[in-house]
């Protein structure tokens, strides 16, 4: 079965970096996108980028271009988002989605969730 | 970027009840509208795709429909379980934005 599964929450201090990975099993990797999307304390949700399992091509959101990088880890099924400086309004929950690739019908989805990623920014 | 609002923010129904939340988007974005169930403490699920295609395992109860601007999901008789925040999404153009949500309660 499709599993996404997350790194542990942690806490960092305001102006670090983080970096969580989502280690993906029960499909073929290569040819889905991962996506992630991150839910600050009684927030909605926020999609902050993609990137192309496939060929590694990135999409980021532009509130946080500048400061993540995302990537994979092919010969391990891993995504990993990086983000640096971290700032208080970082504090959220962190997820990785599988994204289907493009059809002409049914565009993208998200259909399977990792469990999420509490990371927490102290000042 | 696209903009997505939902209506209401938060509505309280009653077992049995039918409800539809109302979901636009900035411009159009064809049918490329996906909606979400998230429950309180847990992850997003995947409830509809391209605006009316359930995706599998998601009760008969919900339903999806719209195209352009104009998106609705309506759950036909609310169960105890429904009791959740939904969102829509379009993916038509990135960032693929997300509505504000919309809270059902009892």
């Amino acid at each position: 079965q499709v599993q996404l599964v997350q790194s542990g929450a942690e806490v960092y201090e305001s102006g670090a970096s983080v970096k969580v990975s989502c280690k993906a099993s029960g499909y073929t990797f290569t040819s889905y996108y991962i996506s992630w999307v991150r839910q600050a304390p009684g927030q909605g949700l926020e999609w902050m980028g993609w990137i192309s399992a496939y060929n590694g091509n990135t999409n980021y959101a532009q509130k946080v271009q500048g400061r993540v990088t995302m990537t994979t880890d092919t010969s391990t099924s891993t995504g990993y988002m990086e983000l640096r400086s971290l700032r208080s309004d970082d504090t959220a929950v962190y997820y990785c989605a599988r994204v289907t690739s493009f059809d002409i019908l049914t565009g993208y989805y998200a259909d399977y969730w990792g469990q999420g990623t509490l990371v927490t920014v102290s000042s | 970027d696209i903009q997505m609002t939902q209506s209401p923010s938060s509505l309280s129904a009653s077992v049995g009840d039918r409800v539809t939340i109302t979901c636009r988007a900035s411009q159009s974005i064809t049918n490329y509208l996906n909606w979400y169930q998230q429950k309180p403490g847990k992850v997003p699920k995947l409830l509809i795709y391209a605006a009316s295609s359930l995706q599998s395992g998601v009760p008969s109860r919900f339903s999806g429909s719209g195209s352009g601007t104009d998106f609705t999901l309506t759950i036909s008789s609310l169960q105890p379980d429904d009791f959740a925040t939904y969102y829509c999404q379009q993916s038509h153009t990135t960032p693929f934005t997300f509505g504000p949500g919309t809270k059902v309660d009892i």
